[in-house]
């Protein structure tokens, strides 16, 4: 079956450089969600946007962006990188409905590591 | 952010044996999600759970949906060296929100030969 696709898997930036990270999600699924994880720490959300309008937003900062375009894929955009910013980002994204019922059921992808140097 | 108490915290196990992980919260949540997690990869979901009461199998492995929406368990039968990784129970609180994942701190689980 079809997975939630990143790219690029592996990143190294500097400090102060930019970095966008892409995410396709499942066929048909609609919602993607953002999510950050540090060594050592369950994912922590950063932003998710439901047919292509910002949904909720979570810890994610002034120095990001995202949006959600019109084939459902969705782009991170990371400016005036810092080392706290190296952790691996994962995209998930959920069905519209299942049985008829929405669930927001997420399916992770396999992540992009970003190391800011 | 809020997480979830998820125990125990690792797990050093014998091949063969059973294992059973627990998450609680102090809120309610509609859904339970049940993931494992290897180094460097991304969360792989084993098991959703929708409804107060539900119990699901996947394989060797088995879920519940507490009754009273503040937790659930996941078991998993006769462990095998490939089940080493990180569990992660994660809950949402409503439905149809795109609302984001509320996770537990984590099982680390080992399993010796």
């Amino acid at each position: 079956a079809a997975g939630v696709i990143q790219s690029p898997r592996h990143l190294i930036k500097e400090k102060r450089e930019t970095a966008t990270l892409k995410c396709y999600p499942i066929p048909r699924h609609d919602t993607v969600y953002w999510y950050q994880q540090g060594p050592g720490q369950d994912p922590q959300f950063l932003i998710s946007f439901y047919e292509k309008m910002q949904s909720d937003k979570g810890s994610i900062p002034d120095r990001f962006s995202a949006q959600q375009f019109s084939d459902y894929h969705s782009e991170l955009n990371m400016s005036s990188l810092e080392l706290g910013d190296s952790a691996l980002y994962f995209c998930a994204s959920s069905p519209e409905n299942y049985r008829g019922l929405r669930t927001d059921t997420q399916y992770f992808g396999p992540g992009t590591r970003l190391t800011v140097l | 952010g809020q997480q979830l108490n998820q125990s125990p915290q690792s797990m050093f196990i014998q091949e063969g044996e059973d294992v059973s992980m627990n998450c609680t919260s102090s809120s309610i949540f509609n859904t339970w999600l049940w993931y494992k997690q290897d180094p460097g990869e991304g969360p792989v979901l084993l098991i959703a759970l929708y409804k107060a009461g539900e119990l699901t199998s996947n394989g060797r492995l088995t879920a519940q949906f507490g009754i009273t929406r503040k937790d659930s368990f996941l078991n998993i039968s006769a462990s095998i060296p490939s089940d080493v990784g990180i569990y992660f129970c994660a809950g949402l609180p409503l439905t149809g929100t795109a609302s984001k994942l509320t996770f537990g701190t984590g099982t680390r689980l080992q399993v010796t030969l």
